[in-house]
């Protein structure tokens, strides 16, 4: 699986968008960037994923860029629940099962 | 729909002493993993299974054993207790499209003193 590269904290004004981003330059075409975050002692928390196209749910936008060396999560309105530990992890498509999270981006949204 | 239920919550055992960590889920995902996660720490994937019968080492092995005799349980045996195992145990499933991501359980916290 390729490696991820995340910047270990960031910060957010509550309200405005939370743009986090990923580096995953070695990634390969069947690969997948799945989000997931673990807020406070919880259980990781699926957010997103994506191959290729950029992908929208409930919870937040995931644009990966065309060459697909680098993927950015957008949380668009965030709020102080939204603090957390966000990873961004890639996985085969040929679905090994094997998931391996890195050290991941620790955001703090602030008042 | 329970999703992934762990259990016990809580548990403290002596240095030596075995237990066996339980991992249910209701939802017929394939995929089961255990993960432990250190105090500020991240997580680390331990044993995972693609489907019942078969089970594979993640990155922290050694100590721990598993098997998965159904779809539905996915236990995870500690032989000899140590403090070094002191930590977060995560279970966690999903199926095997990669339509959607790992649902997780809500922990172990385990103690060995």
């Amino acid at each position: 699986d390729a490696k991820t590269t995340q910047p270990p904290s960031m910060d957010c004004a509550e309200g405005r968008a939370a743009n986090l981003p990923c580096n995953h330059s070695t990634i390969s075409g069947n690969e997948y960037v799945y989000w997931y975050r673990q807020i406070h002692s919880q259980g990781p928390q699926y957010i997103i994923h994506g191959l290729k196209n950029n992908e929208t749910n409930e919870m937040a936008s995931l644009i990966i860029t065309e060459d697909r060396k680098s993927s950015t999560l957008i949380l668009p309105h965030a709020t102080l629940r939204d603090t957390a530990v966000y990873y961004c992890i890639a996985e085969y498509s040929s679905n090994t099962g094997k998931l391996i999270f890195g050290q991941g981006t620790t955001l703090q949204v602030k008042p | 729909n329970a999703g992934v239920t762990q259990t016990p919550k809580f548990q403290v055992l002596k240095t030596g002493q075995s237990m066996t960590l339980q991992c249910a889920q209701d939802m017929n995902h394939e995929y089961m993993s255990w993960y432990r996660q250190d105090p500020g720490m991240g997580l680390r994937l331990i044993h995972y299974s693609v489907g019942a019968g078969i089970t594979d080492q993640g990155e922290v092995p050694n100590g721990y054993n598993v098997s998965r005799s159904t779809t539905e349980d996915f236990p995870l045996r500690l032989l000899s207790a140590a403090p070094s195992q002191t930590s977060v145990y995560f279970c966690a499933s999903r199926f095997n499209t990669g339509t959607h991501g790992y649902t997780f359980g809500s922990g172990t916290r385990l103690t060995v003193v």
